[in-house]
Protein backbone atom coordinates (compact mmCIF):
# COMPACT_ATOMS: atom_id res chain seq x y z
CA UNK A 1 0.00 0.00 0.00
CA UNK A 2 0.70 3.39 0.06
CA UNK A 3 3.37 4.71 2.59
CA UNK A 4 5.40 7.85 3.32
CA UNK A 5 8.91 7.19 5.05
CA UNK A 6 10.50 10.11 7.27
CA UNK A 7 13.99 9.77 8.16
CA UNK A 8 16.00 10.98 10.71
CA UNK A 9 13.77 10.03 13.44
CA UNK A 10 15.58 11.88 16.29
CA UNK A 11 17.83 15.22 14.92
CA UNK A 12 19.84 16.89 16.95
CA UNK A 13 21.63 20.23 16.21
CA UNK A 14 23.01 23.14 17.71
CA UNK A 15 21.02 26.27 17.69
CA UNK A 16 21.77 28.27 15.02
CA UNK A 17 22.53 25.35 12.29
CA UNK A 18 20.32 24.44 9.71
CA UNK A 19 17.95 21.31 10.38
CA UNK A 20 16.62 19.14 8.00
CA UNK A 21 14.26 16.34 7.62
CA UNK A 22 13.57 14.39 4.72
CA UNK A 23 10.52 12.05 3.47
CA UNK A 24 9.31 9.96 0.44
CA UNK A 25 6.25 8.57 -0.85
CA UNK A 26 4.96 5.80 -2.99
CA UNK A 27 1.71 7.18 -4.34
CA UNK A 28 2.47 8.67 -8.00
CA UNK A 29 -1.06 10.44 -6.92
CA UNK A 30 -0.14 12.19 -4.21
CA UNK A 31 -0.48 16.06 -4.98
CA UNK A 32 -0.59 17.72 -1.88
CA UNK A 33 2.25 17.62 0.82
CA UNK A 34 2.05 19.36 4.45
CA UNK A 35 4.81 19.45 6.88
CA UNK A 36 3.43 19.83 10.85
CA UNK A 37 4.58 20.45 14.17
CA UNK A 38 4.25 19.18 17.09
CA UNK A 39 4.89 20.60 20.65
CA UNK A 40 4.74 17.87 23.53
CA UNK A 41 1.20 17.54 24.79
CA UNK A 42 -0.22 19.85 22.13
CA UNK A 43 -1.86 19.51 18.89
CA UNK A 44 -0.27 19.15 15.57
CA UNK A 45 -0.31 22.50 13.49
CA UNK A 46 0.50 23.18 10.18
CA UNK A 47 3.92 25.41 9.09
CA UNK A 48 4.20 24.52 5.20
CA UNK A 49 3.16 22.93 2.38
CA UNK A 50 3.86 22.64 -0.79
CA UNK A 51 1.57 21.33 -3.93
CA UNK A 52 2.83 19.32 -7.08
CA UNK A 53 3.34 21.86 -9.50
CA UNK A 54 5.90 23.86 -7.08
CA UNK A 55 9.21 22.76 -6.69
CA UNK A 56 9.99 24.46 -3.73
CA UNK A 57 8.56 27.35 -1.17
CA UNK A 58 9.55 29.54 1.53
CA UNK A 59 8.24 31.48 4.81
CA UNK A 60 10.99 32.96 6.91
CA UNK A 61 13.06 30.26 8.06
CA UNK A 62 10.77 27.39 7.17
CA UNK A 63 11.58 25.80 3.45
CA UNK A 64 10.22 22.71 1.39
CA UNK A 65 11.57 21.32 -1.86
CA UNK A 66 9.57 18.38 -3.74
CA UNK A 67 11.57 16.33 -6.11
CA UNK A 68 8.26 14.52 -8.07
CA UNK A 69 10.49 12.48 -10.45
CA UNK A 70 12.29 10.68 -7.46
CA UNK A 71 9.41 10.90 -5.04
CA UNK A 72 10.77 12.81 -2.13
CA UNK A 73 10.34 16.05 -0.33
CA UNK A 74 12.28 18.11 2.33
CA UNK A 75 11.82 20.52 5.27
CA UNK A 76 14.44 23.08 6.03
CA UNK A 77 14.84 25.19 9.23
CA UNK A 78 17.58 27.75 8.76
CA UNK A 79 19.12 29.99 12.06
CA UNK A 80 17.04 27.37 14.50
CA UNK A 81 15.78 28.11 17.66
CA UNK A 82 15.29 26.56 21.14
CA UNK A 83 11.44 27.10 20.45
CA UNK A 84 11.91 24.87 17.35
CA UNK A 85 12.52 21.87 19.15
CA UNK A 86 9.49 19.44 18.60
CA UNK A 87 8.25 17.01 16.60
CA UNK A 88 7.71 17.25 12.91
CA UNK A 89 5.48 15.15 10.64
CA UNK A 90 5.29 14.94 7.31
CA UNK A 91 2.02 13.71 5.13
CA UNK A 92 1.16 13.16 1.38
CA UNK A 93 -2.17 13.53 0.21
CA UNK A 94 -3.83 9.53 -1.06
CA UNK A 95 -5.02 10.35 -4.35
CA UNK A 96 -7.88 12.05 -4.69
CA UNK A 97 -9.48 10.41 -1.09
CA UNK A 98 -8.84 13.17 0.35
CA UNK A 99 -6.77 11.54 2.82
CA UNK A 100 -2.98 11.90 4.02
CA UNK A 101 -0.49 9.33 4.66
CA UNK A 102 1.78 10.56 7.47
CA UNK A 103 5.55 10.02 8.17
CA UNK A 104 6.31 8.48 11.42
CA UNK A 105 7.56 11.97 12.68
CA UNK A 106 11.29 13.45 13.39
CA UNK A 107 11.91 14.46 17.09
CA UNK A 108 13.75 18.12 16.65
CA UNK A 109 16.17 18.80 19.24
CA UNK A 110 17.88 21.62 19.40
CA UNK A 111 20.87 22.37 21.33
CA UNK A 112 21.81 25.51 23.22
CA UNK B 1 -14.24 31.05 16.02
CA UNK B 2 -12.93 28.14 17.70
CA UNK B 3 -11.73 25.92 15.22
CA UNK B 4 -12.03 22.20 16.38
CA UNK B 5 -13.04 21.30 19.61
CA UNK B 6 -12.93 18.26 21.35
CA UNK B 7 -15.20 16.88 24.56
CA UNK B 8 -13.51 15.29 26.83
CA UNK B 9 -10.12 15.90 27.08
CA UNK B 10 -9.27 13.11 29.63
CA UNK B 11 -10.99 10.06 30.41
CA UNK B 12 -10.18 6.64 31.85
CA UNK B 13 -12.50 3.52 31.36
CA UNK B 14 -12.36 -0.06 32.77
CA UNK B 15 -12.29 -2.53 30.16
CA UNK B 16 -15.27 -3.16 28.42
CA UNK B 17 -16.62 0.45 29.47
CA UNK B 18 -18.39 2.36 26.66
CA UNK B 19 -18.18 6.11 25.78
CA UNK B 20 -18.18 8.50 22.94
CA UNK B 21 -16.03 11.52 21.74
CA UNK B 22 -17.32 14.42 20.43
CA UNK B 23 -15.71 16.75 17.91
CA UNK B 24 -17.12 20.19 16.62
CA UNK B 25 -15.80 22.68 13.94
CA UNK B 26 -17.12 25.74 13.03
CA UNK B 27 -15.46 26.41 10.11
CA UNK B 28 -18.28 24.56 7.48
CA UNK B 29 -15.79 22.15 7.00
CA UNK B 30 -16.80 19.27 4.78
CA UNK B 31 -14.56 16.58 5.67
CA UNK B 32 -13.31 15.34 9.17
CA UNK B 33 -11.31 12.93 10.43
CA UNK B 34 -10.98 11.02 13.97
CA UNK B 35 -7.15 9.99 14.04
CA UNK B 36 -4.68 7.69 17.01
CA UNK B 37 -1.30 8.68 18.05
CA UNK B 38 0.22 5.94 21.01
CA UNK B 39 3.18 7.06 22.45
CA UNK B 40 6.12 8.22 19.93
CA UNK B 41 4.47 7.23 16.96
CA UNK B 42 2.97 8.91 14.05
CA UNK B 43 -0.92 9.77 13.05
CA UNK B 44 -3.21 6.79 12.27
CA UNK B 45 -6.79 7.62 10.61
CA UNK B 46 -9.25 5.28 12.04
CA UNK B 47 -12.28 6.64 10.33
CA UNK B 48 -13.29 9.85 8.32
CA UNK B 49 -15.92 11.52 6.48
CA UNK B 50 -16.57 13.62 3.62
CA UNK B 51 -19.84 14.82 4.37
CA UNK B 52 -22.81 15.01 6.89
CA UNK B 53 -25.03 11.59 6.59
CA UNK B 54 -21.29 9.88 5.32
CA UNK B 55 -18.14 7.94 6.90
CA UNK B 56 -15.65 5.98 5.58
CA UNK B 57 -13.39 3.78 7.28
CA UNK B 58 -9.16 4.49 7.46
CA UNK B 59 -6.68 2.17 8.24
CA UNK B 60 -7.57 1.38 12.46
CA UNK B 61 -11.10 1.12 12.19
CA UNK B 62 -11.51 -1.74 14.25
CA UNK B 63 -13.29 -1.36 17.59
CA UNK B 64 -14.81 1.88 16.94
CA UNK B 65 -17.59 3.55 15.46
CA UNK B 66 -18.82 7.32 14.42
CA UNK B 67 -21.32 9.17 13.08
CA UNK B 68 -21.81 12.61 10.91
CA UNK B 69 -25.86 13.22 11.73
CA UNK B 70 -24.74 17.34 11.45
CA UNK B 71 -21.85 18.60 9.55
CA UNK B 72 -20.35 20.37 12.17
CA UNK B 73 -19.83 17.41 14.60
CA UNK B 74 -18.25 13.83 14.30
CA UNK B 75 -18.66 10.97 17.04
CA UNK B 76 -16.23 8.82 17.45
CA UNK B 77 -17.68 5.42 19.83
CA UNK B 78 -15.98 2.69 21.75
CA UNK B 79 -18.53 0.18 22.24
CA UNK B 80 -16.32 -2.15 24.68
CA UNK B 81 -13.07 -0.51 25.28
CA UNK B 82 -10.08 -2.57 25.49
CA UNK B 83 -6.64 -1.72 26.87
CA UNK B 84 -4.77 -1.60 23.67
CA UNK B 85 -7.78 1.57 22.78
CA UNK B 86 -5.28 3.91 25.37
CA UNK B 87 -4.05 6.27 23.36
CA UNK B 88 -4.44 10.18 22.19
CA UNK B 89 -7.27 10.35 20.01
CA UNK B 90 -7.19 13.81 17.76
CA UNK B 91 -9.97 15.26 15.56
CA UNK B 92 -9.10 16.97 12.66
CA UNK B 93 -11.34 19.32 9.31
CA UNK B 94 -10.62 20.48 6.23
CA UNK B 95 -12.69 22.16 3.82
CA UNK B 96 -12.73 19.68 1.36
CA UNK B 97 -12.94 21.79 -1.93
CA UNK B 98 -13.14 19.76 -5.06
CA UNK B 99 -10.11 20.46 -6.98
CA UNK B 100 -7.62 19.32 -4.32
CA UNK B 101 -6.40 18.46 -0.96
CA UNK B 102 -6.64 20.41 1.70
CA UNK B 103 -4.98 21.87 4.96
CA UNK B 104 -6.24 19.53 7.88
CA UNK B 105 -6.90 21.69 11.00
CA UNK B 106 -6.87 19.56 13.97
CA UNK B 107 -8.37 19.84 17.60
CA UNK B 108 -7.01 19.70 21.06
CA UNK B 109 -6.86 15.82 21.59
CA UNK B 110 -8.19 13.76 24.34
CA UNK B 111 -6.29 11.66 26.28
CA UNK B 112 -8.24 7.55 26.67
CA UNK B 113 -6.72 5.25 29.30
CA UNK B 114 -8.60 1.96 29.48
CA UNK B 115 -7.31 -0.42 32.48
Amino acid sequence: GENVEQHPSTLSVQEGDSAVIKCTYSDSASNYFPWYKQELGKRPQLIIDIRSNVGEKKDQRIAVTLNKTAKHFSLHITETQPEDSAVYFCAASKGSNYQLIWGAGTKLIIKP
Amino acid sequence: NAGVTQTPKFRVLKTGQSMTLLCAQDMNHEYMYWYRQDPGMGLRLIHYSVGEGTTAKGEVPDGYNVSRLKKQNFLLGLESAAPSQTSVYFCASSYGGASHTDTQYFGPGTRLTVL
